[in-house]
């Protein structure tokens, strides 16, 4: 399994304070995800990493910014978190590359924002 | 972005084989099909892709239909484990290995 690891793994949090989750692998893999996903549906795509300091928006990227400093660390951060941003939350890495196919996720943060 | 169809729900019984079906009728020729499932609790992890031809791995079987609108994920044998939410996707084939996923199929086995 790739070595992702997010933190923390359970969140409470009030409304309007700035919260920061931490996605780190050890794969050194080229392209880094984060991805929520509320009961009943499937995950959807809040921003992307291509490289260091090379990031992009997905789907659902408003009220959520990030960063990539180095290529194991991609951190998303809630500037003033809203109870609508109560999700579970998925890191997931890919190598890059003409053949590269696959995501791998991280085990996910559980926020929940009262 | 081309969309995907799949049942909410269907169930199976252990040791049999099942078939989960997808439609895709909006695919465009250079989308790949991918199968993910998710396991109560964890998140996602790949199962196969193809794009034409039919694919097996020690996981599962991908048969895709010949005009490509529809495919489906064969599991041989179902155990217990494999319970989870198997979610077709279609993937452009780009370097950003971009994924959207749909709500996908809840499977469940009984013993």
């Amino acid at each position: 399994d790739a070595g992702i690891t997010q933190s923390p793994r359970h969140k409470v949090t009030e409304t309007g304070t700035p919260v920061t989750l931490r996605c780190h692998q050890t794969e050194n893999h080229r392209y880094m995800y984060w991805y929520r996903q509320d009961p009943g549906h499937g995950l959807r795509l809040i921003h992307y990493s291509y490289g260091v300091k090379d990031t992009d928006k997905g789907e659902v990227s408003d009220g959520y910014s990030v960063s990539r400093s180095k290529t194991e660390d991609f951190l998303l951060t809630l500037e003033s978190a809203t109870s609508s941003q109560t999700s579970v939350y998925f890191c997931a890495t890919a190598p890059g590359g003409a053949d590269s196919y696959e995501q791998y996720f991280g085990p996910g943060t559980r926020l929940t924002v009262t | 972005d081309a969309k995907t169809t799949q049942p909410n729900s269907m169930e199976s019984n252990e040791e049999e084989p099942v078939h989960l079906p997808c439609n895709h009728s909006t695919i465009s020729g250079t989308d790949y099909i991918h199968w993910y499932r998710q396991l109560p609790s964890q998140g996602p992890e790949y199962v196969i892709h193809g794009l034409t031809s039919n694919v097996n791995n020690r996981m599962a079987s991908l048969a895709i239909a010949e005009d490509r609108k529809s495919s489906t994920l064969i599991l041989h044998r179902a155990t217990l484990r494999d319970a989870a939410v198997y979610y077709c996707i279609l993937r452009l084939n780009n370097a950003g290995n971009m994924l959207t996923f749909g709500g996908g199929t809840r499977l469940m086995v009984k013993p």
